[in-house]
């Protein structure tokens, strides 16, 4: 069975202080790999999808990066707009429509 | 841009009432999906439908049914509420195939409590 681990669960960080936001994911073949932001109350927002190991994505102060088994959501200089939950999801190459999705870490940045 | 519009952010409803849960997107997408969002769990599918009238089952179906009857309108359906069904419920949609670039778009949510 597909599966999506996040970690951590919360991370805290001062405005400014680089982290990092790990997925790590077994699926029979990866079809693609996904990052969505998610605002208190709101729907998640697509950020970035990744096809292959070694791919990288960067958005603003975000960099998304691939292997085999994982994936990271580098954080540089992060600002208090930043704090949200970052949610990664899986699809898997047999599969045409539907995705896994991992629980999630919530993000809050402090000035 | 991709709209998905669902048509209630808050509902409380009784335990036992039947419950509709509606969904509508503007990008002429195949595919439409419900998740439900609780703490620790991530999203969870409940059903997903790749054409009209067409459904199928996701991980937690039990307890709630759908209906598609046009291409961009997507029910759920909660038969008779329970309180375990309190939860976020967001409706997505997207293209249909192989191409992983067919991204999921979510509606804003719909924060239901079961009483």
């Amino acid at each position: 069975e597909d599966q999506v681990t996040q970690s951590p669960e919360a991370l805290r960080l001062q405005e400014g202080e680089s982290s990092s936001l790990n997925c790590s994911y077994t699926v029979s073949g990866l079809r693609g790999l996904f990052w969505y932001r998610q605002d208190p109350g709101k729907g998640p927002e697509f950020l970035f999808t990744l096809y292959s190991a070694g791919e990288e994505k960067e958005k603003e102060r975000l960099k998304a990066t691939l292997t085999k088994k994982e994936s990271f959501l580098h954080i540089t200089a992060p600002k208090p707009e930043d704090s949200a939950t970052y949610l990664c999801a899986v699809r898997a190459r047999y599969n045409n429509n539907d995705m896994r999705f991992g629980a999630g870490t919530r993000l809050t940045v402090k000035p | 841009d991709v709209k998905v519009t669902q048509s209630s952010r808050y509902l409380v409803k009784r335990t036992g009432e039947k419950v509709f849960l509606e969904c509508v997107q503007d990008m002429d997408h195949e595919n439409m999906f419900w998740y439900r969002q609780d703490p620790g769990l991530g999203l969870r599918l409940i059903y997903f439908s790749y054409d009209v009238k067409m459904k199928e089952k996701g991980d937690i179906p039990e307890g709630y049914s759908v209906s598609r009857e046009k291409k961009e309108r997507f029910s759920l359906i909660l038969e008779s509420a329970s309180t375990n069904q309190t939860s976020m419920y967001l409706c997505a949609s997207s293209l249909r195939g192989r191409e992983v670039k067919n991204i999921q778009y979510f509606g804003a949510g719909t924060r239901l409590s079961v009483l």
